[in-house]
């Protein structure tokens, strides 16, 4: 069974550091992971999707990593800004699975 | 131009009675969705629909029902609510069943009283 999980839960930095988001899943066997942000009593935005078989994206300020083999996939986030503030969220679908299974999240904030 | 809708935003009503929350999209996808977000915020699968076909049944009480009437719209309707139900339902949609990129609704905050 699919397990993902997220480190840290919380985490606070100050503006303009540059700081890691980290994914880990259990089951390698995935077909594409997404990064998404989750803003106050709003839905989820896709960020960055990588398929299995990419080792990365990137999108403006954002770089997204995978390293299937060891189960797992980091968000850099380039220059931080109070507006990155948010939750954000990793999901996977498996190879023989339409379900995405979602991360328990890192709620992020960036002080100015 | 919103992308995903759902009707309502908030929904307060009274343990045992039948509620109905409504989703469309209008980004030409062929694929929509039903998730839950509970209270500390960790989002389950509950139900998805493939060019109105269900494709995914998670294990949910059959108090719930999804219905899609063409592509563009799936609804959900939960009788007998319980107090259990309280949380915050998303709509999402993509196209095709795996490689797109997941596109949400803001959600429908059901509070059971």
């Amino acid at each position: 069974k699919q397990e993902v999980t997220q480190i840290p839960a919380a985490l606070s930095v100050p503006e303009g550091e540059n700081l890691v988001l980290n994914c880990s899943f259990t089951d390698s066997a995935i077909y594409n992971l997404q990064w998404f942000r989750q803003d106050p009593g709003k839905g989820l935005t896709s960020l960055l999707l990588i398929q299995s078989s990419q080792r990365e994206q990137t999108s403006g300020r954002l770089n997204a990593s995978l390293d299937k083999s060891s189960g797992r996939s980091t968000l850099y986030i380039a220059a931080s800004q109070p507006g990155d503030s948010a939750t954000y969220l990793c999901a996977v679908i498996g190879s023989g699975t339409y379900k995405y299974i979602f991360g328990t999240g890192t709620r992020l904030k960036v002080l100015a | 131009d919103t992308a995903v809708s759902q009707t309502p935003k908030y929904l307060v009503t009274q343990m045992g009675n039948d509620k109905s929350i409504k989703c469309e999209q209008n980004l030409g996808h062929d694929t929509m969705y039903w998730y839950k977000q509970d209270s500390k915020k960790f989002l389950k699968i509950m139900f998805s629909y493939n060019n109105k076909e269900l494709i995914i049944n998670e294990t949910v009480p059959n108090r719930f029902s999804p219905k899609s009437p063409d592509k563009a719209h799936l609804n959900l309707h939960i009788n007998s609510l319980e107090l259990g139900d309280s949380a915050v339902y998303f709509c999402a949609s993509t196209h095709g069943t795996r490689g797109s990129p997941l596109h949400f609704g803001n959600g429908t905050r059901l509070t059971v009283t």
